[in-house]
């Protein structure tokens, strides 16, 4: 079974610096696909960015990217220029590839990292 | 907004009662999963269904059934309630249950007293 873990309970960082959220992975499989999702203190669950494992190429989306190494099963999340809305709780997530088909397409999660933004 | 909505938003019961989620999934989704959040837990995947079929099933206890309707809205139902259920549950919807990227409802917030 796959799992997801982020070793960092919490992190902090000044308002416009940047920030590196860790997360690390175990799997057999070649093709997945990886998530990082926020969740605010509203407990709504914001999708951050995605990242396909057979794809090279860090995913960006504005001020988040993330560094993916597929050999190192790492996936870190950077996010710069950190603004006060950016504190939340975030969540990797790991989804793989529906073989066997019975297998559905659920979401594995880490544990969270809680990120706090200081004015 | 993920488009996604869940009912009620809060739920306070008694050990022992039986209660109903309600999700509706974003429009023209077919695939939709629940989750359970909890904090001894984490967030555990429960059950996904896909154009009223289930197609794969976590770590749902015996006592939760759940199902999707003809309309594709999805119901979890939590019965014999006991302490330990209180949790946030999610929906989540995606097109198919090939589509790699879910979109998260609001949760309901289950107290059980």
């Amino acid at each position: 079974a796959q799992t997801v873990t982020q070793s960092q309970p919490e992190m902090s960082v000044q308002e416009a610096e940047t920030v590196t959220l860790s997360c690390t992975y175990d799997t057999s499989e070649s093709d997945y696909y990886l998530f990082w999702y926020k969740q605010p203190p509203s407990r709504q669950m914001i999708l951050v960015i995605r990242q396909e494992a057979y794809k090279q190429q860090n995913a960006t989306e504005n001020r988040f990217s993330v560094n993916f190494q597929k050999a190192a099963k790492s996936f870190s999340l950077k996010i710069s220029d950190s603004q006060l809305g950016d504190a939340a709780m975030y969540f990797c997530a790991y989804r793989s590839p529906l073989t066997p088909p019975s297998s559905g397409s659920r979401l594995t999660f880490g544990e969270g990292t809680q990120l706090t933004v200081n004015p | 907004d993920s488009g996604v909505t869940q009912t009620p938003k809060h739920l306070i019961t008694a050990t022992g009662q039986r209660v109903t989620l309600r999700c509706s999934p974003r429009s023209g989704d077919l695939s939709v999963y629940w989750y359970q959040q909890s904090l001894d837990q984490g967030l555990q995947f429960l059950i996904q269904y896909y154009n009223g079929e289930e197609r794969a099933k976590g770590n749902i206890l015996e006592r939760f059934s759940a199902q999707q309707f003809p309309d594709l809205h999805s119901e979890l139902n939590l019965s014999s309630l006991e302490l330990g259920d209180s949790a946030l549950y999610f929906c989540a919807s995606s097109v198919s249950w090939i589509t790699d990227t879910q979109y998260f409802g609001p949760g309901t917030r289950l107290t059980v007293l």
